[in-house]
């Protein structure tokens, strides 16, 4: 079984530049996640899809990042424009579903975006 | 911000030795998770909780969901080279929808 792919796999880019990331998650996972793990830390959620609707994107910053899964399949993650303190990995994840053994989330290798 | 205390933060251990790391919340939480991360990678699932008072095992790694579901365990027996990388556990409340909040991470090098 194909895991979670995710492109890029690195990306440098400069402060006010745009930015997206790509995510498939695993055949058949109707839940999806965003997540950004900064050096040292834990991840930490930035949005979570259920199937093509937006179930959490609280610690989301609106202001500038955006998120879709549009056929409730793939997805992207936009910044723009970013910011230095947008350097961090950006992991993709996903599970059958959201509760109990469902909730098993599978993660992608990563995107790790370095903004100068 | 994170509401898991992970501890500890670092181990420097022998081949061979035994690891243990734990978890701890002010909250209850209904499942536990633990992930172990190599260098470049995503997290990769180790072993999964559901119950309190269960204990897991997966080959030489055994974990536990504590009995006042605010804390959980997990040991490495026998470590070998490739137990280096960074342990991360996770845990999900009741009514988050799936929501996991992971520790900052317990960082292990194995020296030969």
């Amino acid at each position: 079984e194909a895991g979670v792919a995710q492109s890029p796999r690195y990306k440098i880019i400069e402060k006010r530049q745009s930015v997206a990331f790509w995510c498939n998650p695993i055949s058949g996972h109707a839940t999806l996640y965003w997540y950004q793990q900064i050096l040292g830390q834990g991840p930490k959620l930035l949005i979570q899809f259920q199937n093509n609707g937006v179930v959490d994107d609280s610690q989301l910053p609106k202001d500038r990042f955006s998120a879709e899964r549009l056929k409730g399949v793939d997805s992207t993650l936009k910044i723009q424009p970013a910011k230095l303190e947008d350097s961090a990995v950006y992991l993709c994840a996903s599970s059958l579903g959201t509760s109990g053994r469902l909730n098993e989330q599978f993660f992608g290798p990563g995107t790790r975006l370095t903004v100068l | 911000g994170q509401q898991l205390n992970q501890s500890p933060q670092s181990m420097f251990i022998q081949e061979g030795e035994d690891v243990s790391m734990n978890c701890t919340s002010s909250s209850i939480f209904n499942t536990w998770l633990w992930y172990k991360q190599d260098p470049g990678e995503g997290p990769v699932l180790l072993i999964a909780l559901y119950k309190a008072g269960e204990l897991t095992s997966n080959g030489r790694l055994t974990a536990q969901f504590g009995i006042t579901r605010k804390d959980s365990f997990l040991n490495i027996s026998a470590s070998i080279p490739s137990d280096v990388g960074i342990y991360f556990c996770a845990g999900q409340q009741g009514d988050s929808w799936g929501k996991l909040q992971f520790g900052a991470g317990t960082q292990v090098v194995v020296t030969p």
